[in-house]
């Protein structure tokens, strides 16, 4: 079975700044897709970055950024520039490729808070 | 503007109640969704619809009673619930294509469910 393992359940950084959240996960598979989502207190789930496991080139979105280490299991996400606007609940998530469809496998999040 | 919509906001329903939450999709997606999030826990599948058949239930107890009429609207029937049962339940739509590969999943803003 899958899982999914975010470390850091709470975060702060300095407006403009840039911080890294962290993400591992646990499984078999070799073909997969990885996503982080963010969570405003609005509610709505919305997706901030997308990796196909078989790219070995990091995602990028503007001011968010993926450091997939696939040996390590490992998929971090960097905000760089940080704005207020990005304070919100974060959460990793795990697609296997082919798998039932919309069976993400989500971590316990990291809320992260934006300080002016 | 979310491209799913999700009503009511809030709910507040007795043991012995009987109630319906709605999902709308205006994206065209093929695919819909129903997730319960709860308090420190990560994010659950519950149900899948695809083309208005459901092709999957995450062993969920028999008092949530799911209905896709069609490809845009999504329903929860909730009967008989428990205090343990509270959370906020989320729907999200997605596009099916060939070999399974979904797109993205797209969230509504979720019911904030409180079974007293």
């Amino acid at each position: 079975a899958q899982t999914v393992t975010q470390s850091q359940p709470e975060m702060s950084v300095q407006e403009a700044e840039t911080v890294t959240l962290s993400c591992t996960y646990d499984t078999s598979e070799n073909n997969y897709y990885l996503f982080w989502y963010k969570q405003p207190p609005s509610r709505q789930m919305i997706l901030v970055i997308r990796q196909e496991a078989y790219k070995q080139q990091n995602a990028t979105e503007n001011r968010f950024s993926v450091n997939f280490q696939k040996a390590a299991k490992s998929f971090s996400l960097k905000i760089s520039d940080s704005q207020l606007g990005d304070t919100a609940m974060y959460f990793c998530a795990f697609m296997r490729y082919g798998g039932s469809q919309g069976n993400l496998i989500f971590g316990k999040g990291t809320k992260l808070s934006v300080k002016p | 503007e979310t491209g799913v919509t999700q009503t009511p906001r809030h709910l507040v329903m007795g043991m012995t109640n009987k109630k319906s939450l709605k999902c709308e999709q205006h994206l065209g997606h093929n695919a819909m969704y129903w997730y319960k999030q709860s308090a420190k826990k990560p994010l659950e599948l519950m149900f899948v619809y695809n083309f208005k058949e459901q092709t999957e239930n995450n062993s969920v107890p028999s008092r949530f009673s799911p209905e896709c009429p069609n490809s845009s609207h999504l329903f929860l029937h909730l009967h008989t619930l428990q205090p343990e049962d509270s959370a906020l339940y989320l729907c999200a739509s997605s596009q099916v294509g060939v070999f399974g590969l979904n797109s993205p999943l797209h969230f509504g803003n979720g019911t904030r469910l409180t079974v007293t």
